[in-house]
């Protein structure tokens, strides 16, 4: 079946950093999203990209559909203490069997440097 | 705006237990989906509903069962628990139109199977 493949599994930032985390894929997805999971809580929505090659920015969030539509990338400029979480990268597809289908990657775990 | 609401936040099984997992939605979303979470495995679809009266397996659905009566209400049933069925487990909305991706999750049900 399809899966995605996201890196790093987890990093570590201090404060001020960029950071910087992608999904890759065997599959062409038609759409990509982020996700940020605080402790305890559900994943929340960040970015949603619908064509290939589209970059788009939600504050300090910058994130980026592939030009083969297999992979998406996640940039965060200048971290600070509140972005720690999980990341999840998740694509959307048409799939023979079950239609629409969205896939979700293992996370990225954001812990801050002590 | 309540969102989407699920209950029991915790619970505690013992093995061969039943129980419902509750899932409530008020956005009128005709997409519901049930995950379960477990480390390093990111969300893995259990069952999903495109509407009331649809419902449909997804990747993991063995030793639960759904039902959706109504447009706001999806609860997930564990038929007889297990050890494996330990986990946090997510229920999701969202508009069907434009694709299912854009999904809004509850916080989260946390089940321990002894």
């Amino acid at each position: 079946g399809q899966q995605l493949n996201q890196s790093p599994q987890s990093m570590f930032i201090q404060e001020g950093e960029d950071v910087s985390m992608n999904c890759t894929s065997s599959s062409i997805f038609n759409t990509w999203l982020w996700y940020k999971q605080d402790p305890g809580e559900g994943p929340v929505l960040l970015i949603a990209l619908y064509k290939a090659g589209e970059l788009t920015s939600n504050g300090r969030l910058t994130a980026q559909f592939g030009i083969t539509r297999k992979d998406s990338f996640l940039n965060i400029s200048a971290s600070i203490p509140s972005d720690v979480g999980i990341y999840f990268c998740a694509g959307q597809l048409m799939d023979m069997e079950y239609g629409n289908k969205l896939v979700f990657g293992a996370g990225t775990i954001l812990r801050v440097k002590s | 705006n309540a969102g989407v609401t699920q209950t029991p936040k915790f619970q505690v099984l013992k093995t061969g237990q039943s129980m419902t997992l509750q899932c409530a939605q008020d956005m009128n979303h005709e997409y519901m989906s049930w995950y379960r979470q477990d480390p390093g495995m990111g969300l893995r679809l259990i069952h999903y509903s495109v509407g009331a009266g649809i419902t449909d397996q997804g990747e993991v659905p063995n030793g639960y069962n759904v039902s959706r009566s109504t447009t706001e209400d999806f609860p997930l049933r564990l038929l007889s628990a297990a050890p494996s069925q330990t986990s946090v487990y997510f229920c999701a909305s969202s508009y069907t139109t434009g694709g299912i991706g854009e999904l809004f999750f509850g916080e989260g049900s946390r089940l321990t199977v002894l």
